[in-house]
């Protein structure tokens, strides 16, 4: 596609639901990126695919937390249990390679009550 | 650890008038540099990025900044600021020893007065 999209764009739960945060990233981009950005406050990097190598998982804060992703196409973002401190606006980027520029989606926004 | 700090929270500026949005990193290698802006519901858009060469960089909308190494600064400028220029502005740094994972500001954001 043209850009990196990402669904759904809200979300509102139950505190101790499980949620799924999908990322379909640029056409051709190897590399797909997760970050977290809390309410005023910069990007938190949370979890990095480069082709079939292993994920860079450094940046995830609980085990509640987890990504995976197809091939080099979508990824799915899951957080289980979810806390209140869990709501924040959660950014997938995606770019061609590794040091490449990554370009941003427009973010689901997740409210945990 | 790399970091990156922007210290001014919120900037008012005048339309018309010229900007300087500060930031300054932590790196242990020759960093690459971004400057990225978010507007309101919207996702980060990239304005300008240093990886090497020239230390000083043209980016969209008119904006550009300079590396300075030995200041450990990336400070971003427009020399004439348009209303639409309101937004949220963020620095990042990644690359190098880091891999691949960019690390950010906090942000500035930027208000214009007609």
């Amino acid at each position: 596609g043209a850009g990196v999209s990402q669904s759904p764009s809200n979300k509102v739960t139950e505190k101790g639901k499980d949620v799924e945060l999908r990322c379909d990233p640029i056409s051709g981009h190897t590399a797909l990126y997760w970050y977290r950005q809390r309410l005023g406050q910069g990007l938190e990097f949370l979890i990095y695919f480069q082709g079939n190598s292993a994920p860079d998982k450094s940046g995830l804060p609980s085990d509640r937390f987890s990504a995976e992703r197809t091939g080099e196409s979508v990824s799915t973002l899951t957080i289980q249990r979810t806390q209140q401190e869990d709501s924040a606006v959660y950014l997938c980027a995606s770019s061609r390679g590794f040091q490449e520029t990554q370009y941003f989606g427009p973010g689901t926004r997740l409210l945990v009550l | 650890a790399q970091s990156v700090t922007q210290p001014d929270i919120h900037i008012t500026v005048s339309e018309g008038a010229s900007l300087e949005l500060r930031c300054n990193y932590s790196y242990g290698a020759t960093p690459y540099l971004f400057w990225y802006v978010q507007s309101p519901g919207q996702g980060l858009q990239l304005l300008l990025k240093y990886f090497s060469g020239d230390t000083l960089v043209q980016g969209i909308k008119g904006f550009e900044a300079e590396f300075k190494r030995s200041q450990s600064s990336f400070n971003l400028r427009k020399p004439s600021v348009h209303w639409s220029d309101a937004a949220e502005y963020f620095c990042a740094v990644g690359g190098g020893n880091a891999g691949n994972m960019l690390t950010f500001g906090g942000g500035t954001r930027l208000m214009v007065k007609p």
